[in-house]
């Protein structure tokens, strides 16, 4: 099974900021099946990025992925309120797919 | 659009079986080459994956859960289920269905079903 170790566990930003969150594999990801998902209190998660770097429909472009292999990074450029969630990164590359254990990103 | 809702029991006593349904509108789960998923998140945790169903009948599930999980689907009501047999505390979560798709991940998701266990 693929382990993803995402970092930090939680990160403090202000409206405006850059954050960067980051996502590692234990093992090489087949063709970059890495997705990302926000997740907002009481929701269900949301696709963002797939393919590790394409955005899902109608997301922002202030979301942005980039990666490969084993390393992996969520950007979202300028945040605006409504980002404030957990993040979390997923590999559907191999069987079991798995998640991370989730960024928080909070004001 | 797609949209996916769970629903089923709430509360499930120690040793019996969970079961939830997933009622698919705005598009026919016979279609395409989509996985018909479910996902569940233990309360303040993160997300693991319980198995999915293709179109075909062909399942996967988690090792981890293999031994006590079902995943079915019925086309006639355009509707996936979960049954998880001989719960504990453990299997307490919210439990989502989804549907995965090979290059996209998962998309979209149902709101989830909260499922506790206890006596």
């Amino acid at each position: 099974e693929i382990v993803l170790t995402q970092s930090p566990s939680s990160l403090s930003v202000s409206p405006g900021e850059r954050a960067t969150l980051s996502c590692r594999a234990s093992q090489t990801i087949t063709s970059t099946f890495l997705a990302w998902y926000q997740q907002r209190p009481g929701q269900a998660p949301r696709l963002l990025i797939y393919g590790a770097s394409s955005r899902a429909t109608s997301i922002p472009d202030r979301f942005s992925g980039s990666g490969s292999g084993t390393d992996f990074t969520l950007t979202i450029s300028r945040l605006e309120p409504e980002d404030f969630a957990v993040y979390y990164c997923h590999q559907y590359g191999s069987s079991p797919q798995t998640f991370g254990q989730g960024t928080k990103v909070e004001i | 659009q797609l949209q996916l809702q769970e629903s089923g029991s709430g509360l499930v006593k120690p040793s019996e079986t969970l079961s939830l349904t997933c009622t698919v509108s705005g598009g026919s789960i016979s279609r395409g080459a989509y996985s018909w998923t479910w996902i569940r998140q233990p309360p303040g945790k993160g997300l693991e994956s319980i198995g999915y169903i293709y179109h075909s009948g062909s399942t996967y599930y988690n090792p981890s859960l293999e031994s006590r999980v079902t995943i079915s689907l019925d086309m006639s009501k355009n509707q996936f289920s979960l049954k998880l047999n001989s719960v504990t505390a453990a299997d307490t979560a919210l439990y989502f269905c989804a549907r995965g798709v090979t290059i996209f991940g998962i998309d979209p998701w149902g709101q989830g079903i909260l499922v506790t266990v206890s006596s």
